[in-house]
């Protein structure tokens, strides 16, 4: 059975903290491993990662796949309070062509 | 502008009452899809549709009904809502397809207390 977990399930910090999330898989046909930011309402995407070993960057936040170890990390540098927010992990098999599988998600908390 | 619109966004109502959540989108997308959110369970798939009239179970459809008769349009239907679909719904769209590689766009969501 397909799965994703994802660790811490939360977490609080301080603003200016560095936090790295984490996302564990297991899915026959791998496709795409993709980060969302949930605040209040819709999931808003972050990264869509396919090859191993390239991080993707934006601003505070940067994202890696390694497929061999099947995981994924998410980094925020330089936390805000404005990253409060519950974050997404979802996975994608080539055999479901769009479903994604999503983890449960990590809660994290910035506080001033 | 580009956008997932669910209607209602907010439905309080009693067991056995049919009703819709509506779901559009306004990107020409092929793939449209139906989530809920329970809390430490994440989001799990209902029913997705990867083209008009193609509609197929995710992996909780039971309770549900969804149509794709227009592209832009796919509606969510619960014929005789029970308590335990009391939750969070989302509606994602994308113009992925076997061969494409665009993320999910989703809707605002619509909490449902079915009591």
């Amino acid at each position: 059975e397909d799965k994703v977990v994802q660790s811490p399930l939360s977490l609080v910090v301080h603003e200016g903290d560095t936090v790295t999330l984490n996302c564990s898989y297991e899915v026959t046909n791998f496709r795409s491993l993709l980060w969302y930011k949930q605040e209040k309402k819709a999931p808003t995407f972050l990264f869509m990662l396919t090859s191993s070993g390239i991080e993707k960057k934006s601003g505070r936040l940067s994202s890696i796949l390694d497929k061999k170890e099947l995981f994924s990390i998410l980094n925020i540098t330089a936390t805000q309070t404005g990253d409060s927010a519950i974050y997404l992990c979802a996975v994608e098999a080539e055999e479901y062509g769009n479903k994604l599988v999503f983890g449960a998600g990590t809660i994290l908390r910035v506080k001033s | 502008e580009a956008q997932v619109t669910q209607n209602p966004r907010y439905l309080i109502t009693v067991t056995g009452k049919k009703l819709t959540v509506t779901c559009s989108q306004n990107m020409n997308h092929e793939y449209m899809s139906w989530y809920r959110q329970d809390p430490g369970l994440g989001l799990r798939q209902i029913y997705y549709s990867m083209n008009v009239e193609v509609t197929d179970k995710g992996d909780v459809p039971e309770g549900y009904k969804v149509s794709r008769k227009e592209k832009r349009n796919f509606p969510l239907i619960l014929e005789s809502p029970s308590p335990n679909q009391t939750s969070l719904y989302f509606c994602a769209s994308s113009s992925r397809g076997w061969y494409s590689n665009q993320p999910q766009h989703f809707g605002d969501g619509t909490r449902l207390s079915i009591l």
